[in-house]
């Protein structure tokens, strides 16, 4: 079974730049989850998607950071403008449904310069 | 405010040395707690997942377990190969949403 696929793997932008990330997760799977993992710390969740409805996004900086989720499968997170401290590892996971095991991508790490 | 706290935040053992990490946690309602291994630049690998108190979880030198406010993860006779960050997280039950506790780095040396 493929696992969840997210790119790129890296990416260095200039503050006020924007930047945008992308996730294919794992086939069948209708619950996609956006984090922020800062070094040293666990994840925190952004944004959770049930097929391509919003189900949580209290802790996404709206003001900067945008997530959509077209037709139930891939999704992309997007910020603008970046900031210094949205310097992090972004993660994309996926689950077949709530209270299921979430299987995680391998992220992207992200440098603001 | 629900909270997860993991300890230690490092743990160095010999190969062989078993012990013990914690995971404590204060959530209005627990729908599950889940215990992950992450290496050095890839993503959570998920583990076990304990729904219960009293509930235990076997997988190879790990075993987990619940009580009504926190868990252990038990590492028996551990390789080299068990190296890496242990993520505890629970979920709650009215938004389903995962709170991650910060993590136990171990180090397990030959």
């Amino acid at each position: 079974e493929a696992g969840v696929a997210q790119s790129p793997r890296y990416k260095i932008i200039e503050k006020r730049q924007s930047v945008a990330f992308w996730c294919n997760p794992i086939s069948g799977h209708a619950t996609l989850y956006w984090y922020q993992q800062i070094l040293g710390q666990g994840p925190k969740l952004l944004i959770q998607f049930q097929n391509n409805g919003v189900v949580d996004d209290s802790q996404l900086p709206k003001d900067r950071f945008s997530a959509e989720r077209l037709k139930g499968v891939d999704s992309t997170l997007k910020i603008q403008p970046a900031k210094l401290e949205d310097s992090a590892v972004y993660l994309c996971a996926s689950s077949l449904g709530l209270g299921q095991p979430q299987h995680f991508g391998d992220g992207t790490r992200l440098s603001i310069l | 405010e629900d909270q997860v706290t993991q300890s230690p935040e490092a743990l160095r053992l010999q190969e062989g040395e078993s012990s013990s990490l914690n995971c404590s946690y204060t959530v209005s309602g627990l729908r599950g707690l889940f215990w992950y291994r992450q290496d050095p630049g890839k993503g959570p690998e998920f583990l076990f997942t304990l729904y219960s108190a009293g509930e235990e979880k076997e997988k190879e030198r790990l075993k987990a377990t619940l009580t009504k406010k926190e868990s252990f993860l038990h590492i028996t006779a551990p390789k080299p190969e068990d190296s890496a960050t242990y993520l505890c997280a629970v979920q709650e039950d009215n938004t389903g949403k995962l709170i991650f506790g910060q993590g136990t780095t171990l180090q397990v040396k030959p």
